[in-house]
């Protein structure tokens, strides 16, 4: 496997279910992020790791939960969603952190329907 | 704050056809600046970066000026193929911040 890898690729849960995405690097990198992506809308930033420790939050509800248990995984761990929760959830690595013009890289995306 | 405008799509050109994607930002300082595109099923890729005024940014027949008196990063090809159809996201990188500031992206489709 190359480059960020994410499972699953498609993603069908009830409002009371737990669930959990996954994202692998095989970069070597030091940052890890999760994106949401709904249609019509920015990218919108939910978390930012950096050498496993949380570094960015924005403001994003408690049924989202992240997990980086080292710098080559990331989780997020969801429970109790909403249907406007549904969409295609990003994964990126990079060397350091953005802000420095480290090139971001992207995993191919979740895709989440909350029915 | 930082933000990224961009035009509005979705666009549909020709095979061939000259392509401008409009892209202006507000940002403190100096920001670097990119394009990244995303083909159907798939994440984004980064495809031209700027990291200075004046510089330009190219890759696969793209090309982009980082223009900081107009505060505009403008995607521009000269003749686009059916393949190039995908979405095109400007962004921006401000030192300091921790994450890109993307616009809402644009979709292009390109017919045969």
């Amino acid at each position: 496997e190359t480059g960020v890898t994410q499972t699953p690729r498609h993603l069908v849960m009830g409002m009371t279910n737990k669930k959990s995405l996954k994202c692998e690097q095989h970069l070597g990198h030091n940052a890890m992020y999760w994106y949401k992506q709904s249609a019509k809308k920015p990218l919108e930033l939910m978390f930012v790791y950096s050498l496993e420790e949380r570094v960015e939050n924005n403001s994003v509800p408690s049924r989202f939960s992240p997990e980086c248990p080292n710098s080559s995984h990331l989780f997020l761990h969801l429970h109790t969603l909403q249907p406007e929760d549904s969409a295609l959830y990003l994964c990126a690595s990079s060397q350091g952190l953005s802000g420095r013009s480290y090139e971001q890289y992207f995993g191919p995306g979740t895709r989440l329907t909350v029915t | 704050g930082n933000s990224v405008t961009q035009m509005e799509g979705p666009v549909t050109l020709s095979e061939e056809a000259f392509l401008t994607i409009n892209c202006t930002y507000t940002a403190t300082g100096y920001p670097s600046l990119f394009w990244y595109v995303q083909y159907p099923g798939e994440g984004l890729q980064l495809l031209l970066k700027a990291t200075k005024a004046d510089d330009k940014g190219s890759n696969k027949g793209f090309e982009a000026t980082y223009r900081k008196e107009t505060t505009s990063f403008h995607l521009e090809k000269g003749s686009v193929q059916v393949s190039d159809s995908a979405v095109y996201f400007c962004a921006l990188d401000q030192t300091g911040a921790n994450n890109l500031f993307f616009g809402t992206g644009t979709r292009l489709t390109v017919i045969p």
